[in-house]
């Protein structure tokens, strides 16, 4: 298995809401990543885990809450989300520098 | 984190070839220049990656100059689906590391 998988692929919520997204590799990667990404801006980094530890949190506001239950899984959970946080969540992994990247959760807040 | 600069678009046909220049002038000892194509509504995917001179794998090359002070991107015969956007990235090769983009060249391919 030689890729990152994602779900749910779309998410419609409203503001008082509370969903989860999945992220899930079978490749032995170490490091796990949450990236956000507006439209037709670049991926801007959000979480690393690294050994299922949280290593660097991007000043990301507490209504995004990461979980990495175990070196497979990685979670982003999400509560009172604001209609600017519509975007497509992208999540990554990696054995060394390079990331490889799920296909993303495209989010939308109403 | 040294800046890159790219151009924000580009133009080409099928069948001929691209080069994407990035300037990354604050570029440091131990940084590397790395590649990511990324299509719509998909995760970007690493293409090449070098330190100094000329890298080739099977899908492009990189080739950097001597100062390292920036870095061409070349694309040989491109086809339509080549139709994506372009991330240079300098940093260190670190596990865990973070992945700053820029923002990227868009490459139009036409028939």
């Amino acid at each position: 298995d030689t890729e990152v998988t994602q779900t749910p692929k779309h998410l419609v919520m409203g503001m008082t809401n509370k969903k989860s997204l999945k992220c899930e590799q079978h490749m032995g990667h170490r490091a796990m990543y949450w990236y956000k990404q507006k439209a037709k801006k670049p991926p801007e980094l959000m979480f690393v885990y690294s050994y299922e530890k949280l290593s660097i949190n991007e000043s990301v506001p507490s209504r995004f809450s990461p979980e990495c239950p175990n070196s497979s899984l990685l979670n982003l959970h999400l509560h009172a989300l604001q209609p600017e946080d519509s975007a497509l969540y992208l999540c990554a992994s990696s054995l060394t520098d390079e990331q490889f990247f799920g296909p993303g959760t495209r989010l939308t807040v109403l | 984190l040294a800046k890159t600069t790219q151009p924000i678009s580009m133009d080409s046909y099928e069948g001929q070839e691209v080069n994407i220049t990035c300037s990354h002038n604050n570029i440091a000892t131990n940084d590397y220049i790395t590649w990511y194509q990324q299509f719509p509504s998909q995760g970007p995917r690493f293409i090449i990656q070098g330190y100094k001179t000329k890298v080739t794998n099977e899908v492009a090359s990189l080739f950097i100059p001597a100062d390292r002070k920036s870095s061409t991107l070349s694309l040989p015969r491109v086809s339509l689906s080549d139709t994506a956007v372009y991330y240079c990235l300098v940093g260190e090769r670190e596990y865990g590391n973070k992945l700053v983009f820029g923002a990227g060249t868009i490459l139009r391919v036409k028939s």
